[in-house]
């Protein structure tokens, strides 16, 4: 029973637009949230991050929102680049001291079309 | 700049043998992690090590071991590959208590025949 996902396995998006990459959760207990990237042959890098105290944070063209009542959160790239094309995985934990317990999603490849 | 690497890219090993993957950071981090990635299941922690000779089970154990002789390096053993161990194996290090973020290595593909 998967406790984050991520119901859209690809996404493509033109050039110039907004990319919206989605994650639900179901464990209440997750307080803290991640979304790394992952191009072809290398390892997934941090790309941002939010806490549940927060509903928004943004880092440049990134931006995640979160709505804990929903258990959802969205990633927003705008503008989309050629080079924002990688798979997303979003990850939950409770806390930031309980990385132990991180929980990845099955991860959603983005295409960005030039 | 953290560096985490493996020590192989591709690794091609039959039922039975005994499998070890090596993973080094050279960024003096307490935490390093083994995971698997296996399409449509993300990735899941296989052992994570929060100091030397220190070990936790994740949260698919089974069939693997582990070994932290030294803080810069994780292993991950495979005492008996088995064919549903072909996936690719993905190691990391965190900075205990600075944010959470994981630096992650390029990944082992293990193919078991």
């Amino acid at each position: 029973d998967q406790q984050v996902k991520q119901n859209s396995p690809s996404l493509s998006v033109q050039e110039g637009r907004i990319s919206i990459l989605n994650c639900d959760y179901t464990n209440s207990m997750f307080d803290y949230f991640l979304w790394y990237k992952k191009y072809p042959a290398e390892g997934p890098t941090f790309l941002i991050s939010i806490s549940s105290i927060k509903d928004k944070n943004e880092d440049g063209r990134f931006t995640v929102f979160l709505n804990k009542s929903a258990k959802h959160l969205s990633l927003h790239i705008v503008p989309s680049q050629p080079g924002d094309s990688a798979v997303y995985f979003c990850a939950a934990n409770r806390g930031k001291t309980s990385y132990d317990k991180v929980i990845f999603g099955p991860g959603t490849s983005l295409s960005v079309i030039p | 700049d953290v560096k985490v690497t493996q020590s192989s890219r591709y690794l091609v090993k039959r039922t039975g043998e005994k499998v070890f993957l090596e993973c080094v950071q050279d960024m003096d981090h307490e935490n390093m992690f083994w995971y698997r990635q296996d399409p449509g299941l993300g990735l899941r922690l296989i052992y994570f090590s929060y100091d030397v000779k220190m070990k936790e089970k994740g949260d698919i154990p089974e069939g693997y071991s582990v070994s932290r002789e030294k803080k810069e390096r994780f292993s991950l053993i495979l005492e008996s590959a088995s064919t549903n161990q072909t996936s690719m194996y993905l190691c990391a290090s965190l900075l205990a208590g600075v944010g959470d973020e994981q630096y992650f290595g390029p990944g082992t593909r293990l193919t078991v025949t």
